[in-house]
């Protein structure tokens, strides 16, 4: 157990309906990424926040969009599904801002399928 | 932010070592090398982490030449179990790294 929680663990869902991908670091890190893994492919890096604000985005969509709360749970909004955004949306929290020697830790990720 | 090249794919008996390289020509100053294993429906997991020489914990060792150019991860004794992908991720996440994983390296341990 990394001691990141996701939820939902399974979501299905229509095209064009929006749902919300959420996430609890482990105790005490500031950091959290999200990342998306389709189906027999790598991790692609959508975005970080730290401390509540935003600190990388990588590839995220415009239909998709993040917060991160003062109580430093952290939110993905995805908007629009597509069928082509199933995939699982892994949560991964560290530390600090990733900075060397920062080790991020992985969630068991959230299974979103858009029929 | 350094690029990383695995090979795609290694096979492997149970018992054998399984040694995977990771290339990061463009490895910087303040960058660590960190390996992940992933299982299918997964998060990834950490495994180890270094900066230079070598590097061993319960599970594994990592060899990193002085140039740090590339990176060695070192599996003993593999067994079924150990069949997975492995990533090798580099980077330093100062003023918004993306911490970008490579492709990773996908080992099938055999009977």
């Amino acid at each position: 157990d990394s001691g990141v929680t996701q939820t939902p663990k399974h979501l299905i869902t229509a095209t064009g309906q929006r749902v919300t991908l959420r996430c609890s670091p482990r105790s005490g890190d500031l950091s959290v990424y999200w990342y998306q893994q389709s189906l027999d492919q790598g991790l692609q890096f959508l975005i970080q926040y730290y401390n509540g604000e935003e600190r990388a985005k990588g590839n995220i969509l415009e239909r998709f969009s993040a917060q991160q709360f003062p109580d430093l749970h952290s939110e993905l909004n995805l908007s629009s599904l597509e069928l082509g955004d199933s995939a699982l949306y892994f949560c991964a929290s560290s530390a600090g801002q990733g900075r060397s020697g920062n080790t991020i830790y992985f969630g068991e990720g959230s299974w979103l399928t858009v029929v | 932010l350094a690029k990383t090249t695995q090979p795609i794919s290694m096979d492997s008996y149970e018992g054998q070592e399984v040694n995977i390289t990771c290339s990061h020509n463009n490895i910087a100053t303040n960058d660590y090398i960190t390996w992940y294993q992933q299982f299918p429906s997964q998060g990834p997991r950490f495994i180890i982490q270094g900066y230079k020489t070598k590097v061993t914990n319960e599970v594994a060792s990592l060899f990193i030449p002085a140039d740090r150019k590339s990176s060695t991860l070192s599996l003993p004794r593999v067994s079924l179990s150990d069949t997975a992908v492995y990533y090798c991720l580099v980077g330093d996440g100062a003023a918004g790294n993306k911490l970008t994983f490579g492709g990773g390296t996908r080992v099938l341990v055999k009977p």
